[in-house]
């Protein structure tokens, strides 16, 4: 079955400091994947999405690229800010499955950015 | 930017007990999930729905029914909690194609003593 793993629990970065969170993920078909975000004591919002025209996903400094090859969507951010600080989820959706209407999150990666 | 309401924000019952968990979206979605989130875990999707009276089962649904009883509503419920289901629970809806995005409600924190 589909899967999205994140391998960082938490990571912790000072702030200024390039983001890089980690999301591989296997799947049968050609799926699409997603980044939401939770901030403290908040629902989970949609960050990015990789089927935006065959543009880079870009929202609010972070941005991800799909690499079928290698299975990932990593997400990147060249400065980290204090307001970084949150949940991240990886999530797919596959296309071409049954079960097309679910998505599948990743176990998620904290996010702490310090002075 | 869509809406969708929980009910209550937090509730705590006892081993045993009868708990509903109430979700409304006021914009005309078709899809409607019951997640719950836990340290470790992420998010797990338990129940989901793409319309009135119709229910799909979701990955983690043992212990727990759904009703989907208008577009707008569907409800969550434990028939006799344990405390394995103490957990925070969201609802969230998504319209059929489009972005696909899925917009959550506030969540539900549950205690089961």
């Amino acid at each position: 079955g589909d899967s999205v793993t994140q391998t960082e629990g938490l990571v912790t970065l000072t702030e200024g400091l390039p983001v890089m969170l980690n999301c591989t993920y296997q799947s049968t078909y050609s799926p699409f994947l997603f980044w939401y975000v939770q901030h403290l004591n908040e629902a989970p919002k949609l960050l990015l999405k990789s089927f935006t025209d065959n543009k880079r996903p870009e929202h609010q400094g972070f941005h991800a690229t799909l690499h079928k090859s290698s299975s990932s969507f990593h997400l990147q951010k060249s400065s980290a800010q204090l307001s970084d600080s949150a949940l991240y989820y990886c999530a797919l959706s596959d296309e071409a499955s049954s079960s097309f209407s679910k998505l599948v999150f990743g176990q998620g990666t904290s996010l702490s950015v310090v002075p | 930017e869509a809406a969708v309401t929980q009910s209550p924000r937090n509730k705590v019952t006892v081993t045993g007990g009868n708990v509903t968990l109430s979700c409304r979206q006021t914009n005309s979605h078709n899809y409607m999930y019951w997640y719950r989130q836990d340290t470790g875990h992420g998010l797990r999707l338990i129940h989901y729905s793409y319309g009135a009276g119709n229910l799909q089962i979701g990955d983690v649904p043992d212990g727990y029914k759904a009703t989907r009883t208008t577009q707008e509503d569907f409800f969550l419920l434990l028939e006799l909690a344990s405390p394995s289901q103490t957990s925070l629970y969201f609802c969230a809806s998504r319209e059929t194609g489009g972005s696909y995005e899925q917009y959550f409600g506030p969540g539900t924190r549950l205690t089961v003593l």
